[in-house]
Order: C-alpha cells, then structure tokens, then sequence
C-alpha cells in the first residue's frame, strides 16, 4: 500500500540553528499539506500545496518558516533560525486531487525538538 | 475564523463499554472527516461524511452528521484496547481543500 514518507523522523537542534524536513507524497497526489502538531492539540496548517503552487500559508510563520515544491512532487519545509517554540510534530500529509473525496494520507512526521 | 470543538477532551472507559464523542463547528460544513491517531503515531483517515443526517457503520463505530451540518458524533460499541487513541473530526475552513482539525478526544481503555 502507498504511504506518505517523511524524514528525517527525529530531530534535535538548538535554538538558532537551521532544520529541515523533507516530505514524499503518495505518487499522484496533486495536494500536500504540512502540518504542526503539538502534544495534546489537533494538527495546524501550515501550508498547502497544489501541485508545485502555494495555495495556502496564511498560518506559515514566513519570517523564519520557508516550504517548497519545486517539481510538484515532494517538498521540503525549512526552519531558521529554530526557536524553543517549534518544538512539535511536523506532519506531511497528502491527498488525491478527486471530487468529493476529502481523505487525507498522513505521513509518519518529524518530531523535533529544539535545545 | 472557524472553530472546531469536539467533547469530552479526554474518556477513560472499561473494556467493553461504550464511548461517544462529539464535534461542533461554528459554521455550517459541506462535509467532515473522522480521524484516528494512535499513541506515538500519526493520524489515520477513518470516514467521511457529505449528506445531512447521514449515518456510516464501521464494525463497532457509528459515525453521525447532524441534520444541520454543524455536528457530528463517533460513537463506539464495547470498546477493545485497540480503540485506545485519539479521535479527530475535520471540516473544511475556507480556500480550496483546507480543513480545519478538531481539539481531538482521548480514548484510555482500562482492560
């Protein structure tokens, strides 16, 4: 069965330094999401993306939160500097651009910790 | 902007009872989504919902959308260990394909 692959799936840092996360989805899935979970909390949009276009990041700390999808398939979604508060989940999940079909395909996600 | 709020936050039960939880939108929804996340892993899609008054079984899970499409409802028949988790509702909040996640229900079954 196809899964959503995320890596690294552990990650510590300190604070001001640089991360990275990287995300493949599902072969054919036109629609990628990040996602912020915090320990406790449903999970935060980050940023949506629509094959390689940017639909939406309005919820995207865009001072220091930066995400791609240059080819349209997998992305990236970079940190910097990391700040103690990024501390989190973050998820990747995908979705299959088809009508009345709303269903989400989470990937295992990067938990980072941030020292 | 739109809030989704589900009760009770957390649900300890016996093995073998019943457990239902509860999501409220603040706005009407054109569909919502049932999600379950383990302990430690990642969230897992159980079912969607489109119509008014629309009721999907899954084994021992009912899932529930009210008439007016604000609220919906998972109920579980006798729970199993396996139930143990936490339970989220998500529906769309505006631009295209964007969902809202639920505060979630955490499910603690005692064996």
């Amino acid at each position: 069965e196809a899964e959503v692959a995320q890596s690294p799936r552990y990650k510590i840092t300190e604070k001001s330094q640089a991360v990275a996360f990287w995300c493949d989805p599902i072969s054919g899935h036109a629609t990628l999401y990040w996602y912020r979970q915090i320990l406790g909390q449903g999970p935060e949009l980050l940023v949506q993306f629509q094959d390689e276009s940017v639909v939406d990041d309005s919820q995207l700390p865009k001072d220091r939160f930066s995400a791609e999808r240059l080819k349209g398939v997998d992305s990236t979604l970079k940190i910097q500097p990391a700040e103690l508060g990024d501390s989190a989940m973050y998820l990747c999940a995908s979705r299959l651009d088809r009508a009345y079909s709303y269903e989400q395909y989470f990937g295992p996600g990067t938990r980072l910790t941030v020292t | 902007g739109q809030q989704v709020m589900q009760i009770p936050q957390y649900q300890h039960v016996q093995e073998g009872e019943d457990f239902t939880t509860y999501c409220n939108s603040s706005t009407t929804l054109s569909n919502i989504q049932w999600y379950k996340q383990r302990p430690g892993g990642h969230p897992v899609f159980l079912i969607q919902l489109v119509k008014s008054g629309e009721v999907k079984k899954q084994k021992r899970l009912t899932f529930q959308f009210g008439e007016a499409k604000k609220n919906s409802s998972l109920h579980i028949t006798a729970t199993q260990t396996t139930d143990v988790g936490t339970y989220f509702c998500a529906g769309p909040s505006g631009g295209y394909q964007k969902v809202t996640f639920g505060t979630g229900t955490k499910l603690q079954v005692i064996p």
